[in-house]
């Protein structure tokens, strides 16, 4: 079965520019969370979605927004990019029922200039 | 408020020897789950093991095994027989709510192992 996978994989852009990163499940999978990750701050939760609804939203301004597609695959998106979104970006899905067993992909390394 | 705490920031651990990675939680919810996460220089997230809040007994996976003890509110990772390919940062992180109806996940800030051939 293939993994969580995340695309682009790389991606540098500048300030004010807008991104949009994508992830594709598990085949079967129907819950994906996005999460940020940057040295200072750790890992941060940004969003879930199950059956194509936000189900939980963490504590990130509105510049980031997510959705899901009837396929389960789901796309984040940052506008008006800033210095301080350069992270690894990285998206889990999980089986329903089973939502603690979370499989990550690669992530998206996202460099702002 | 949910938190996490790894107090080790960095531990070194000699190979085929166990080593126990500690992790600390605070929520005020009877119902969480507690997960354990590996993540190697790759940077892939790597699922490891998961506790549930009334869950009876310590759960175990392979050579992972968590020592959970709810009174205290701790979750440690102890790795038995450790090998070279554990190198990693492992992430103790926690869930609110029942299983159906999960509120999100909270990380710890990690703990680097480094094993020691």
């Amino acid at each position: 079965k293939a993994g969580v996978t995340q695309t682009p994989r790389y991606l540098i852009k500048t300030r004010g520019q807008q991104v949009t990163l994508s992830c594709s499940p598990i085949s079967g999978h129907r819950s994906v969370s996005w999460y940020q990750q940057t040295p200072g701050q750790g890992l941060q939760f940004l969003f879930e979605y199950f059956s194509e609804t936000q189900r939980n939203k963490g504590n990130f301004p509105g510049r980031f927004s997510g959705r899901q597609f009837s396929n389960s695959r789901s796309e984040m998106n940052v506008s008006t990019l800033e210095l301080g979104d350069s992270a690894l970006y990285l998206c889990a899905s999980s089986f329903r029922g089973r939502e603690y067993e979370q499989y990550f992909g690669p992530g998206t390394r996202l460099t702002v200039t | 408020a949910q938190k996490i705490t790894q107090t080790q920031p960095g531990m070194f651990v000699q190979e085929k020897e166990a080593v126990t990675l500690d992790c600390t939680y605070d929520t005020s919810d009877p119902s969480y789950g507690l997960f354990w996460y590996k993540q190697p220089s790759s940077g892939e997230m790597i699922f490891l093991i998961y506790q549930g809040s009334y869950d009876q007994q310590n759960a175990t996976e392979g050579r992972y095994s968590l020592n959970f003890q709810k009174a205290r509110k701790s979750a440690n990772l102890v790795i038995s027989a450790s090998q070279l390919g554990d190198s990693a940062m492992y992430f103790c992180a926690m869930r609110e709510g029942r299983k159906t109806s999960y509120d999100k996940v909270i990380f710890g800030p990690g703990t680097s192992l480094s094993v020691i051939p």
